[in-house]
């Protein structure tokens, strides 16, 4: 079955710092989205990014659809920003939608 | 807008007892509905998906069973609780399959 790689696994950073989160994924996909899971378990949409490049705020994201991978900016962090978030995406041959997930990056932003 | 809600937000049962978990959208008709399972420091498995009332399909064989008795509301159940199944379970909704999901609050379950 498809694979979803999500990089680094773990990641901590001052209060201001910049980071990039990476989803490697290993067939087509009809769907991908970037969620950021709240102390609470909540999941909460960033974006919705089958292909190209988005922007909400201090977060970006870019999905290269033809090279299968797709990146999570999150500019001046702030220790809001922590938590686990995750890449899940929708195989283009499928038809549940079913979402595929990595298993997250553990952010941890420090004042 | 659309809202998605789940109840009980949290849940503790001993082995061997029934359970009800339910969810239900609002603000949307002839929704996709899906229950996934997260089990503690891992990412989501999708556990069921409906596309219609009375339509179900299961993803992983289990002691789970899943109804939509009406278009916006999806029910877990299960007749005797497993230690395995505790966990975070979520429901998720969607116009169709390749569009965007959007999650509920979740019930964390735990089983003594």
């Amino acid at each position: 079955g498809i694979q979803v790689e999500q990089s680094p696994p773990d990641l901590i950073l001052q209060e201001g710092a910049n980071s990039t989160l990476r989803c490697n994924f290993s067939d087509s996909v009809n769907n991908l989205q970037w969620f950021h899971q709240n102390p609470w378990g909540q999941l909460i949409n960033l974006f919705y990014i089958p292909s190209g490049t988005k922007q909400n705020g201090r977060l970006s994201a870019t999905t290269v659809a033809t090279e299968r991978y797709s990146l999570l900016y999150i500019s001046s962090s702030q220790t809001t920003d922590s938590g686990v978030y995750f890449c899940a995406v929708v195989l283009g041959s499928g038809n549940t939608g079913k979402l595929i997930f990595g298993q997250g990056t553990t952010l941890q932003v420090k004042p | 807008s659309q809202t998605i809600h789940q109840w009980p937000a949290t849940l503790v049962q001993p082995v061997g007892s029934p359970l009800s978990l339910e969810c239900t959208v609002e603000g949307t008709s002839n929704p996709n509905l899906y229950w996934y399972r997260q089990a503690a420091g891992r990412g989501l498995q999708l556990l069921f998906y409906s596309v219609g009332i009375g339509q179900i399909s299961s993803e992983v064989p289990q002691n789970l069973s899943a109804s939509r008795p009406q278009d916006r509301q999806f029910i877990l159940s299960s007749k005797k609780l497993l230690l395995s199944d505790s966990g975070f379970y979520l429901c998720a909704w969607t116009r169709d399959r390749h569009n965007e999901q959007f999650f509920g609050p979740g019930t964390r379950l735990t089983v003594l």
